[in-house]
């Protein structure tokens, strides 16, 4: 158990909604990233916050957004949902606001999307 | 820019064989590396990191990885394959120039066969 939460672990919708998934972090853990695995495409990186503020931006969609709230948990949200969107959504924690020389991030087990 | 290449999307071995999963990176700076493994419906977990200490670097559950600059390479390998090592496993580098972002590789499955 690496101590970070997400929920929902599946979730399956259609095109065009939107959907919320949530990640709370190892407790003590300022920073929360946010990933997409996909089969064809592998782990991207999407966004990272560090107590509260946006640090770094990866391949995100503009149909995307995240936010870190006050309590350090964060929130990814989708909106117009696409086929192409239906992946495995990881977060991920950890201390310091970047991963330095350690490396080490702790994930969580993922929120599987599927869009139909 | 940083970029990581593995070597093979799928490897297949025997029980108590040799482990061997290949990871070739590019960097502009000097890297630091890392192995992450993911089991089936878990989340990823760091097995090892290279931090320019020690170019062999020791990991869990026996696995090791050594990192060879003139070769851009950080391989990974097991001497003998256990049932329980069946997972993915990726390569991930980053470096200063990227503000120590990980990027991380496509990833090998590996599958042990009994």
């Amino acid at each position: 158990d690496s101590g970070v939460t997400q929920t929902p672990k599946h979730l399956i919708t259609a095109t065009g909604q939107r959907v919320t998934l949530r990640c709370s972090p190892r407790s003590g853990d300022l920073s929360v990233y946010w990933y997409q695995q996909s089969l064809d495409q592998g782990l991207q990186f999407l966004i990272q916050y560090y107590n509260g503020e946006e640090r770094a931006k990866g391949n995100i969609l503009e149909r995307f957004s995240a936010q870190q709230f006050p309590d350090l948990h964060s929130e990814l949200n989708l909106s117009s949902l696409e086929l192409g969107d239906s992946a495995l959504y990881f977060c991920a924690s950890s201390v310091y606001p970047n991963t330095g020389n350690t490396g080490e991030l702790f994930f969580g087990e993922g929120s599987r999307l599927t869009v139909l | 820019a940083q970029s990581v290449t593995q070597l093979g999307s799928h490897v297949s071995v025997s029980e108590g064989a040799l482990v061997l999963l290949r990871c070739n990176y590019s960097s502009s700076v000097p890297p630091y590396l890392f192995w992450y493994v993911q089991y089936p419906n878990q989340g990823l977990q760091l097995l090892l990191k290279y931090t320019s200490a020690a170019t062999l670097v020791k990991g869990i559950n026996g696995f090791e990885a050594e990192f060879k600059k003139s070769e851009t390479s950080f391989h990974l390998t097991k001497p003998s394959a256990h049932m329980s090592d069946a997972a993915e496993y990726f390569c991930a580098v980053s470096d200063q120039s990227s503000n120590y972002k990980l990027t991380f590789g496509k990833g090998t499955l590996l599958t042990v066969n009994p």
